[in-house]
Formats: C-alpha cells, sequence, structure tokens
C-alpha cells in the first residue's frame, strides 16, 4: 500500500505563472489535507476536502489559492500568478475517516520555489 | 478553535544526553494529541498520538509522551538521544473533524 504519493516533488515557477501541485491519497483514503510550511515556520492549515467536497478552507488565502479533490484523480492544490511569498513548501495528508482513532499520513510535501 | 505552542524553537543537546520537548495546547474539548518528526527535506513522520486511556504514551525510535490535561501539555522525551534524532519535531492538536493544528516546530540539534 503506497502512501501519500505528491508531485512534483520541486516546482520551479516565475513570478504570474500557475502552479498546481498533485496529491494521491493512500488508497481507500478519502479525506485529504493541505499544509503550507513558510520558512522557519511550522505547518499551516489550508483546506480539508473529501471527495467532491470542501470541508473547511478557512486556511486558504483569500485570492489566487484553489483546492480541489475530484471524484477519480489526485487532489489539486492550484494557486494562480504566484507571488515570491507563495514560496514554501506544501504538505497534503490523508486520513480514511474523519472523526476519532484515526490519523493523517503526510506525503514528501511538494517545494514551490517562485523566481 | 484548537491551537499549539511549542516554547522552543531550538534545542541543542549532547548525544546520550536526555530529552523533553515542550508542547501546549489550547482546546476546549478532550484534545487528540500527536508529535511528528521532520528530516530534513522530508515528509512527515508520525512519532506517537494521544486519543485516550493512559496518559503515558510510547512511540517509535525511542520516545514517549506524557498529556497532563491539569498543565494542557503533552512533552515528549527521550532517554538518551542519537546523532540520528537531529530533526524538527512538531506536536499536533487534532479536533474532532480531524483537522489538525500545529506548532511553530522544535529543531533539535544533537552534538557529538
Amino acid at each position: 500500500n503506497a502512501g501519500v504519493m505528491q508531485n512534483p516533488r520541486h516546482l520551479v515557477r516565475r513570478r504570474g505563472q500557475e502552479a498546481r501541485l498533485r496529491c494521491s491519497p493512500m488508497k481507500g483514503h478519502s479525506h485529504v489535507y493541505w499544509y503550507r510550511q513558510l520558512p522557519e515556520e511550522g505547518l499551516k492549515f489550508m483546506v480539508y476536502l473529501q471527495k467532491e467536497n470542501i470541508i473547511d478552507e478557512s486556511g486558504m488565502p483569500k485570492e489566487r489559492f484553489s483546492a480541489e479533490f475530484p471524484k477519480e484523480g489526485p487532489s489539486i492544490l492550484r494557486i494562480q500568478q504566484v507571488v515570491r511569498g507563495d514560496s514554501a513548501a506544501y504538505f497534503c495528508a490523508s486520513s480514511p475517516m474523519r472523526g476519532v482513532n484515526t490519523e493523517a499520513f503526510f506525503g514528501q510535501g511538494t517545494r514551490l520555489t517562485v523566481v | 478553535a484548537q491551537s499549539v505552542t511549542q516554547p522552543d524553537i531550538h534545542i541543542t543537546v549532547s548525544e546520550g544526553a536526555s530529552l523533553e520537548l515542550r508542547c501546549n495546547y489550547s482546546y476546549g474539548a478532550t484534545p487528540y494529541l500527536f508529535w511528528y518528526v521532520q528530516s530534513p527535506g522530508q515528509g512527515l513522520q508520525l512519532l506517537l498520538k494521544y486519543f485516550s486511556g493512559d496518559t503515558l504514551v510510547q512511540g517509535i525510535k525511542g520516545f514517549e509522551a506524557e498529556f497532563k490535561r491539569s498543565q494542557s501539555s503533552f512533552n515528549l522525551r527521550k532517554p538518551s538521544v542519537h546523532w540520528s534524532d537531529a530533526a524538527e519535531y512538531f506536536c499536533a492538536v487534532g479536533a474532532l473533524n480531524n483537522d489538525m493544528r500545529f506548532g511553530a516546530g522544535t529543531r533539535l540539534t544533537v552534538k557529538p
């Protein structure tokens, strides 16, 4: 059973371009979470999704950021018109269910560099 | 909403010495508490978790943590640190919706 897969591992974008980060959860997991880790900072929650639904997006910036988790395929975190401040590591985690006695398993992250 | 504070940004210990990393949480109900470790350039690996029951939790790699409700703490300990333990450690608190909040992390340096 493969773990949470994120790709690409490293992504370089010029200012103004779009960044698309992909996350394939573990098999059987229908809950996905995205976190952002800025240099010298901890992990900041961004968004929590189930298949075809956004459950909690309280950590998402109001503009340029969007996330989806379609019925088929990976979850996508999209950043439009990237700026230097978007440079960070973006981690995806998945869990099999919502609620007690569950833990989230993390991918290795995508490191986005905006030049 | 839940929140986590890790008071120590950076800790240096000698190899073989004991270690304690502090974590304080804020949450109105029974928290679900986690410690993760992140090696440079890597993702997060779960060290241990507390959901209920025995307040002293054993994890992987010789780590343990103790949940103290009265102090709102979940400190991570290891009796004898190895050089390979050098990494960043994150405490996290989860709620029923499984939406975890992480502390800012504590970077551990191990001196030979």
